[in-house]
């Protein structure tokens, strides 16, 4: 079965700066894909990044990008230029390709604090 | 677009009684919806994946009497937390896939449910 992992359970960054939250996953699947989603105190989740495995280059969203490590099972997020409304729980996610198997196997989240 | 709405936000009931919480797809067609539940300060843990005019699948552990889930429609899936007890208070988040094509699945999530029973 497919595992998702974040090691760092909180993490703060100042205002401003750069962060990057950690996420390693296990599959022995080639085809899959990865998502970081944010949930800030709203609960709402809300959809930062996606990557495709069978991509080589790296995902970007605005001052959101991701460091896709395939063969070290590795996709870390990093927020540049930190504002104050990225403060939230930041979720890894697994999907496995194709099938019909639509299921996310989240990790345990990362709070992020943002220092003013 | 790819708006997920769920209702209610936020409901109390007493214990014994019944809840219906509804997920509907704005803006696109989902024939795959899925049921979490989010106790405090951890993950979201899968309930059911809702199949649009098929019984939903059940994740283990998860009874199917108390939790009864009805995908009518290709965008409205229902969760009923049937004779409710106290143990059953939670946050319930529902999520709606969307096919954007060559295998790219992604799943769009309403603001959650906070359910009180007292």
């Amino acid at each position: 079965a497919q595992t998702v992992t974040q090691s760092q359970p909180e993490m703060s960054v100042q205002e401003a700066e750069t962060v990057t939250l950690s996420c390693t996953y296990d599959t022995s699947e080639s085809d899959y894909y990865l998502f970081w989603y944010k949930q800030p105190p709203s609960r709402q989740m809300i959809l930062v990044i996606r990557q495709e495995a069978y991509k080589q280059q790296n995902a970007t969203e605005n001052r959101f990008s991701v460091n896709f490590q395939k063969a070290a099972k590795s996709f870390s997020l990093k927020i540049s230029d930190s504002q104050l409304g990225d403060a939230a729980m930041y979720f890894c996610a697994y999907k496995a390709s194709g099938g019909s198997n639509y299921k996310l196997t989240f990790g345990k989240g990362t709070l992020l604090t943002v220092n003013p | 677009g790819a708006v997920v709405s769920q209702h209610p936000s936020r409901v109390i009931c007493k214990s014994g009684t019944s809840v219906k919480i509804e997920c509907r797809s704005l803006d696109f067609q989902a024939t795959t919806m899925f049921w979490y539940r989010q106790f405090p300060k951890q993950s979201l843990m899968l309930m059911a994946t809702s199949n649009e005019g098929s019984k939903a699948t059940y994740e283990q552990g998860v009874e199917k009497d108390k939790f009864l889930i009805n995908h009518a429609s290709l965008t409205l899936s229902t969760l009923t937390v049937t004779s409710a007890h106290p143990e059953d208070s939670s946050f319930y988040i529902c999520s709606a896939r969307l096919n954007w094509g060559q295998g790219l699945n992604i799943q769009y999530f309403g603001a959650g449910t906070r359910l009180s029973v007292l």
